[in-house]
């Protein structure tokens, strides 16, 4: 694909129901990131997975939050009752070589995650 | 503690001029920083990347330098454009990307 995509690109939830957010990275990235930017905030990593394991998870804010990884590529992150503070942008990334100084992380547009 | 500070926070500036944003960080270990231009409703672009060594970067109009002594960064950016309207953020990396708040900058005709 020409570069990461996101969906859904809008979601809309009530309190208390589960969400399921999805990243498509670039072909051959093997580095696949997911982070969180509220209104008004810069960017909070979330997870970082390398293939299909997750070597830093340290962002998940809570046990609610769960992310995997399959086959090296799509990545799914999970949001289980959802809170009204869960209301952000979900931003995916990927890279090709993320123990490379220079290596740079392609972001995919985000999801906006509404939860009423 | 890991730290980003921007500066202005967000600016105004007519189609043409130039204008710089700066950055002061605090991270530990330091590899690299880069600065990314993030469009409304769109996830980050990457414009520079600088390592220790680096005292400056150019991308087109843009132009990023890097004190690594002083942990201080700036992007300068020449004859802008209206397409230039978007948030510039300042990414120290540590172990991961270090995001700032960034700075919103808008460019009037």
């Amino acid at each position: 694909g020409a570069g990461v995509s996101q969906s859904p690109s809008n979601k809309v939830t009530e309190k208390g129901k589960d969400v399921e957010l999805r990243c498509d990275p670039i072909s051959g990235h093997t580095a696949l990131y997911w982070y969180r930017q509220s209104l008004g905030q810069g960017l909070e990593f979330l997870i970082y997975f390398q293939g299909n394991s997750a070597p830093d998870k340290s962002g998940l804010p809570s046990d609610r939050f769960s992310a995997e990884r399959t086959g090296g590529s799509v990545s799914t992150l999970t949001i289980q009752r959802t809170q009204q503070e869960d209301s952000a942008v979900y931003l995916c990334a990927s890279s090709l070589a993320p123990g490379r100084p220079q290596d740079t992380q392609y972001f995919g547009p985000g999801t906006r995650l509404t939860v009423l | 503690k890991n730290q980003v500070e921007q500066s202005p926070q967000s600016l105004i500036i007519l189609e043409g001029k130039n204008c710089t944003l700066q950055c002061n960080y605090t991270v530990s270990p330091f590899s690299n920083l880069r600065w990314y231009k993030q469009d409304t409703g769109r996830g980050p672009v990457s414009l520079t990347i600088m390592t220790f060594s680096e005292n400056t970067k150019s991308n087109g109009r843009y132009t990023a330098t890097l004190d690594a002594d002083t942990k201080q960064s700036s992007l300068h950016i020449t004859a802008s454009q209206l397409s230039d309207s978007a948030s510039y953020i300042c990414v120290p990396h540590t172990d991961k990307l270090i995001f700032g708040t960034g700075t919103r900058l808008q460019v009037f005709p």
